[in-house]
């Protein structure tokens, strides 16, 4: 099984709303990851967790907050959110510990979240 | 701060031909390099993986190489099909202000012209 699900596969949301993504993989992979990806750019790194370990790009507002409630699950809680936070919300993991021979990257297939 | 690029960002070329599409990165200090297939409004499916002390890994009609010391990976396709019309991108695993990171390229629109 090298599947990352992600759920759920769309979200419309309301700028007062509170809601969360959710993400999963079953490949015992340490490492996961949120990303953030606009129309026609490239994924931005949003959080990753490393054994359980938070690193966050400072870039993030807080209206975006990680959860990893064990090393299968990642949430994405969303918070009062702006309509240019509309985006295709990409989880991944890899296998770490980080070195040359663990750092294969597997995506889910995204949210597509619209703020109104 | 590694900064990926593509080039082109976009081609088109008529089905049958073969292709080459190029990635460049500016900090050689990589676990590996990975190219990525993305649909449009979809998420990513992995199509190679090139660990930073191989120079090429092959799979089917996709071929990617990487020279490290230069900072330079080329994504080759041949015998090009419709069903190669998709972004291609590129990412860098390293390690970035002391984080493990995988930094995307910009991104190569290709559309194979039937």
């Amino acid at each position: 099984d090298t599947e990352v699900t992600q759920t759920p596969k769309h979200l419309v949301m309301g700028m007062t709303n509170k809601k969360s993504l959710k993400c999963e993989q079953h490949m015992g992979h340490r490492a996961m990851y949120w990303y953030k990806q606009k129309a026609k750019k490239p994924p931005e790194l949003m959080f990753v967790y490393s054994y359980e370990k938070l690193s966050i790009n400072e870039s993030v507002p807080s209206r975006f907050s990680p959860e990893c409630p064990n090393s299968s699950l990642l949430n994405l809680h969303l918070h009062a959110l702006q309509p240019e936070d509309s985006a295709l919300y990409l989880c991944a993991s890899s296998p770490g510990p980080f070195g040359e021979w663990n750092t294969e990257a597997f995506f889910g297939q995204g949210t597509r979240l619209t703020v109104v | 701060k590694q900064e990926v690029t593509q080039i082109p960002a976009a081609l088109s070329v008529p089905e049958g031909e073969n292709l080459v599409l190029n990635c460049s990165f500016t900090d050689s200090a990589i676990y590996n390099l990975q190219w990525f297939r993305q649909d449009p409004g979809k998420g990513l499916t992995s199509l190679l993986l090139i660990q930073s002390s191989q120079r090429e890994q092959t799979s089917g009609r996709l071929n990617a190489s990487l020279d490290k010391s230069s900072g330079r990976s080329t994504l080759y396709i041949a015998a090009s099909q419709p069903g190669d019309s998709a972004t291609y991108l590129c990412a860098v695993f390293g390690v970035v202000f002391g984080n493990e990171k995988l930094t995307f390229g910009t991104g190569t629109r290709l559309t194979i012209i039937p």
